[in-house]
């Protein structure tokens, strides 16, 4: 089965720019997830969806991020204005979702974002 | 609270010798541990997934022991190749969609 797509796989911007990411996920997978992978860290998820609702967004920065998966399928996430400290790894994820056992998350590329 | 700790943070061998890395965990409740491999630039691949019953797992060279007692984990790497120099990550489910991550070992092999 194709992977999780994710664009652009880099991006370089300046502070208080915009910037938007795509991911489609493996198809039939309910549950999508954005994480933040700063250099040296672990990812830290910023929202998950479950089809096109959310699920958790608790550490999204909603200030400034935003995120949408409107038809359950493909999602993008936003960064407005960027800021230094959003230089990191934007990874997708996707898993079917629901309540399955060793649910399985598969993960994207990555889109490395670099604020100047 | 929920946790995932990782030792060391990073560590250097030789090709052609084995490590053993270190995941302690507080995740409450507990469903699976996975090992997941992170090269350079690429996102995080799934080697092996431990549940609460299995104390050991191998994936070729990786194999994977599971204390559920002490909620401990270690993933050992024999004869250890250059390609296997990436970032590794332990990851714990506490069920559905909910998972936990460490912050990584940082693996170098040098010829």
């Amino acid at each position: 089965e194709a992977g999780v797509a994710q664009s652009p796989r880099y991006k370089i911007i300046e502070k208080r720019q915009s910037v938007a990411f795509w991911c489609n996920p493996i198809s039939g997978h309910a549950t999508l997830y954005w994480y933040q992978q700063i250099l040296g860290q672990g990812p830290k998820l910023l929202i998950q969806f479950q089809n096109n609702g959310v699920v958790d967004d608790s550490q999204l920065p909603k200030d400034r991020f935003s995120a949408e998966r409107l038809k359950g399928v493909d999602s993008t996430l936003k960064i407005q204005p960027a800021k230094l400290e959003d230089s990191a790894v934007y990874l997708c994820a996707s898993s079917r979702g629901g309540n399955v056992s060793y649910n399985e998350q598969f993960f994207g590329p990555g889109t490395r974002l670099t604020v100047l | 609270k929920n946790q995932v700790e990782q030792s060391p943070q990073s560590l250097i061998i030789l090709e052609g010798k084995n490590c053993t890395l270190q995941c302690n965990y507080t995740v409450s409740p507990f469903s699976n541990l996975r090992w997941y491999k992170q090269d350079t630039g690429r996102g995080p691949v799934s080697l092996t997934i431990m549940t609460f019953s299995e104390n050991t797992k191998s994936n070729g060279r990786y194999t994977a022991t599971l204390d559920a007692d002490t909620k401990q984990s270690s993933l050992h790497i024999t004869a250890s190749q250059l390609s296997d120099s990436a970032s590794y990550i332990c990851v714990v489910s506490a069920g559905g969609n909910q998972f936990y991550f460490g912050t990584g070992t940082s693996l170098t092999v040098i010829p």
